[in-house]
């Protein structure tokens, strides 16, 4: 049973252009969670997604970022004309069932913008 | 607003040796309470999950603690070893996003041989 699989795991991006994040939550999962870590910071939460519906996107950036959980298919973070200050860890995690279940983490998506 | 707050920033200790990290938080109406290991360029691994109505959780040789009330936990590692060098990370699920995970900024532990 794989677990969280989030792909890349490293990304380059010159400012300004467009990151696309990816990420498959483990089998039989349909809440997703995106957390972010900047250096020295420690994991802040960003947007919960169940199948096709934003359910949380309080932590989420309001302009450049979006994110998308369809019926088919991984969930994307999405980061438009990037900027230094996005360089961070992006983390995917995904439950079971909502409320206070265990999250599992996958490994993490390292952008860097040059 | 939920603050999470890990002491100390950073340990080191020779192999062996039994040691805590700390971790506090201000908001005491938590649902649960996580401790991750996150291995450097790595994920989160889960180690003990606390439920709101528990005292401690334990795991080979980890132990967690939860005192609600007074808004701390400890993590205790029993006979250290070099593989457990990793930044430890505490996390509460509290306020009205009972999904919504909120950490500290972890402790660095290097356990030398």
């Amino acid at each position: 049973n794989a677990g969280v699989m989030q792909n890349p795991r490293h990304l380059v991006r010159r400012r300004g252009q467009e990151a696309r994040l990816r990420c498959s939550p483990m089998k039989g999962h349909s809440h997703v969670y995106w957390y972010r870590q900047l250096p020295e910071e420690g994991l802040k939460f960003m947007v919960y997604l169940q199948k096709e519906n934003i359910i949380d996107e309080s932590g989420m950036p309001k302009e450049r970022f979006s994110a998308e959980f369809p019926k088919e298919g991984p969930s994307i973070l999405r980061i438009q004309q990037v900027v230094r200050g996005d360089s961070a860890a992006y983390f995917c995690a995904s439950s079971l069932e909502t409320g206070s279940y265990e999250q599992y983490f996958g490994p993490g998506t390292r952008l860097t913008v040059t | 607003k939920q603050e999470v707050t890990q002491i100390p920033a950073a340990l080191s200790v020779p192999e062996g040796e039994n040691l805590v990290l700390n971790c506090s938080f201000t908001d005491s109406a938590i649902y649960n309470l996580q401790w991750f290991r996150q291995d450097p360029g790595k994920g989160l691994t889960s180690l003990l999950l606390i439920q709101s109505s528990q005292r401690e959780q334990t795991s080979g040789r980890l132990n967690a603690s939860l005192d609600k009330s007074s808004g701390r936990s400890t993590l205790y590692i029993a006979a250290s070893q070099p593989g457990d060098s990793a930044t430890y990370l505490c996390a509460v699920r509290a306020g009205g996003s009972n999904y919504k995970l909120t950490f500290g900024k972890g402790t660095l532990l290097t356990v030398n041989p």
